[in-house]
């Protein structure tokens, strides 16, 4: 199975500034033959399911603003958060679907500090 | 509106059973495989099951191969999760999600249904 990893495990960022979450996979997750990356961000907020963000490792899902943006390519990929809200308090998640079984980080939790 | 709502969970036994149901409504269910995932009290995501749209493929997490099952009726745009053999490992929440048609990740989840397996 691929190994996500995600750091930091927990962050703490004033309103306003930036929120940099970083995912780890243990293989590429780059498909050569169509150079797509397998990748996609989730954020969970407390008693909720989670909410697709990025899929293809930077395709915004619809509605997700734009203060939020996603890179990265092979094994290496980051979340940002350009401007921190109050409402983006959360769980964030990367997840691999490259291969089966599908897996995910295990999640960083950004608070308001 | 896209709206997945799960039922069926509750508390089980160790070594015994129980159905989970999804009924999708909003979106053409014959076009979107369908999958499982479950998160464990105060822990991370684990995807457990999915199903092709056509129905004609499964697949399975090596932890509950063998014990769980998953389908859907496409007459009531349903799926199913039939876990047998329940340990207390399973307990969690389980949210049912349609997978993207584009790509092979999952866009929209239910609300959760919550499985407790304890004697």
């Amino acid at each position: 199975d691929i190994v996500m990893t995600q750091s930091p495990d927990s962050l703490a960022v004033s309103l306003g500034e930036r929120a940099t979450i970083n995912c780890k996979s243990s293989q590429s997750v780059l498909y050569s033959s169509n150079n797509k990356n397998y990748l996609a961000w989730y954020q969970q907020k407390p008693g909720q399911p989670p909410k697709l963000l990025f899929y293809w490792a930077s395709t915004r899902e619809s509605g997700v603003p734009d203060r939020f943006s996603a890179s990265g390519s092979g094994t290496d990929f980051t979340l940002t958060i350009s401007s921190l809200q109050a409402e983006d308090v959360a769980v964030y998640y990367c997840q691999q679907y490259y291969n089966t079984p599908p897996t995910f980080g295990q999640g960083t939790k950004l608070e308001i500090k | 509106e896209v709206q997945l709502v799960e039922s069926g969970g509750g508390l089980a036994q160790p070594g015994g059973s129980l159905r989970l149901s999804c009924t999708a409504s909003g979106f053409t269910f014959t076009t979107h495989a369908m999958t499982w995932v479950r998160q464990a009290p105060g822990k991370g995501l684990q995807w457990v099951s999915a199903i092709s749209n056509t129905g004609s493929s499964t697949y399975y997490a090596d932890s509950v191969k063998g014990r769980f099952t998953i389908s859907r009726d496409y007459s009531k745009n349903t799926v199913y999760l039939q876990m047998n053999s329940l340990r207390a490992e399973d307990t969690a929440v389980y949210y049912c999600a349609r997978v993207l048609t584009t790509a092979n990740t999952p866009d929209y989840w239910g609300q959760g249904t919550l499985v407790t397996v304890s004697s």
